[in-house]
This record gives structure tokens, sequence and C-alpha cells, in this order.
């Protein structure tokens, strides 16, 4: 199972919206819909930002959403806000029972 | 709270051997699939393992598959990663993470509490 295609980085203004990208192929990404999102600021552990493309676990803001088109998951981040600066990770659970991520794609806010 | 805490991190030489411990409190542990991530230092998060909420099944990622087992022992809230044949590529911090379930259901590949992670270092 191959990696998932992310941008290296990506940046906004405050107030802006950015959106990330997550590319696979027809097989994974194309094909199911257990993709999810994760954000990492600097020395901390992953937070759970979206599952299953585009439902938020409770918590988290509505400003983040997540949505699917063919073989491209993306995350979308409106009304950018400071404390949104981290590295975001997109993630796939295969058809066999195992999970991949993306490469990580780093968010300044400029 | 619910919290994940991980142990049992340190400098191990090569081919060496080296088992971590993830001690879950605040929720019911033998309810949840569990899953160890690693983070090699200035990189990207890689899926290691799962296991199934009564250990019936387990997955690997097939840099690992033969090397590491993951088990947990539900009498003690204790998820495990015993690493053995440690290379240099292994060296990362490993985190271990709770399956996400809502009130109705479990989202495959979704993990909702991650421990704060303990780092494996393979070095001579």
């Amino acid at each position: 199972q191959s990696a998932l295609t992310q941008p290296p980085s990506v940046s906004g203004s405050p107030g802006q919206s950015v959106t990330i990208s997550c590319t696979g192929t027809s097989s994974d990404v194309g094909s199911y819909n257990r993709v999810s999102w994760y954000q990492q600021p600097p020395g901390t552990a992953p937070k759970l930002m979206i599952y299953e493309v585009s439902n938020r676990p409770s918590g988290v803001p509505d400003r983040f959403s997540g949505s699917k088109s063919g073989n491209t998951a993306s995350l979308t981040i409106s009304g950018l806000q400071a404390e949104d600066e981290a590295d975001y990770y997109c993630s796939l659970y295969t058809s066999s029972s195992t999970v991949v991520f993306g490469g990580g794609t780093k968010l300044t806010v400029l | 709270q619910v919290q994940l805490v991980e142990s049992g991190g340190g400098v191990v030489q090569p081919g060496g051997s080296l088992r971590l411990s993830c001690a879950a409190s605040g929720f019911t542990f033998s309810s949840y699939g569990m899953h160890w991530v690693r983070q090699a230092p200035g990189k990207g998060l890689e899926w290691v393992a799962f296991i199934r909420y009564d250990g019936s099944n387990k997955y690997y990622a097939d840099s690992v598959k033969g090397r590491f087992t993951i088990s947990r022992d539900n009498s003690k809230n204790t998820l495990y990663l015993q690493m053995n044949s440690l290379r240099a590529e292994d060296t990362a911090v490993y985190y271990c993470a709770k399956l996400y379930c809502s009130s109705t259901s479990c989202y495959a590949g979704a993990f909702d509490i991650w421990g704060q992670g303990t780092m494996v270092t393979v070095s001579s």
C-alpha cells in the first residue's frame, strides 16, 4: 500500500480559507470513505479532526470540513486562525484492515 | 480523564529487542480496538499495528511484520508492542492510539485518543 500524496506545505493569512489535498488511487481513496484527518502542532500528539471523509468529532470547530472527489480527499479550513498552524495528515483504512498515512502538510498562517 | 500513557522506550542496539507498554485509563479499555503509530524524527506518521478489542485479530504494516507483535491484557488495561530484530529505521516516537467510536458505531482507521509517545532509538 503506497502512502497517500499530500502537498508538503500550504499557507494562508488569518481569516482566509485553505484546502489540503490527499490523493490516492481508484483502489483506495476512490473506493472507500474511511479517510481521516489529523492535526499535529509541533511537539504534540496528533488530534483527530475529521473521520469518514467529512465527519467532525465533537469539539472540533466547524471551520474544519472534509470532502472527497474521485481519488482525492480534501481538508478545508475556513477563517484561518494562528492556532491552526500545524502539520496535517490524512489517513485511509484499507480493505486489508491496515492504515496508510499521507506524507503530511505543514500549514503556515502568515 | 481518558488517557493513554506509553512507556518502555529507550536506546537499543541493532538486532536487539524492546517491549513498549501503553496504560489506558478513563474508558472501558476492553471495548476498543487499539493501534500503534510511529513517527521518525522530523518525519511523518507511520501506522504500525492494530489489535481488535478482544485480541482476536492483529494486523501489521509490512515494514514490521514478522518482527513486531502487538498484544493486550484487558485485565490490566494495557496494550503492548514487542519489538524484535530492531533496525536503525525503527528509530521513532511510538504512539498508542484508541479506535474512535461514537455512541452508535466505531470508525475503522480513526483514532481519537493518543498517548504522549515514547522514544525508541536503535543505534550502536
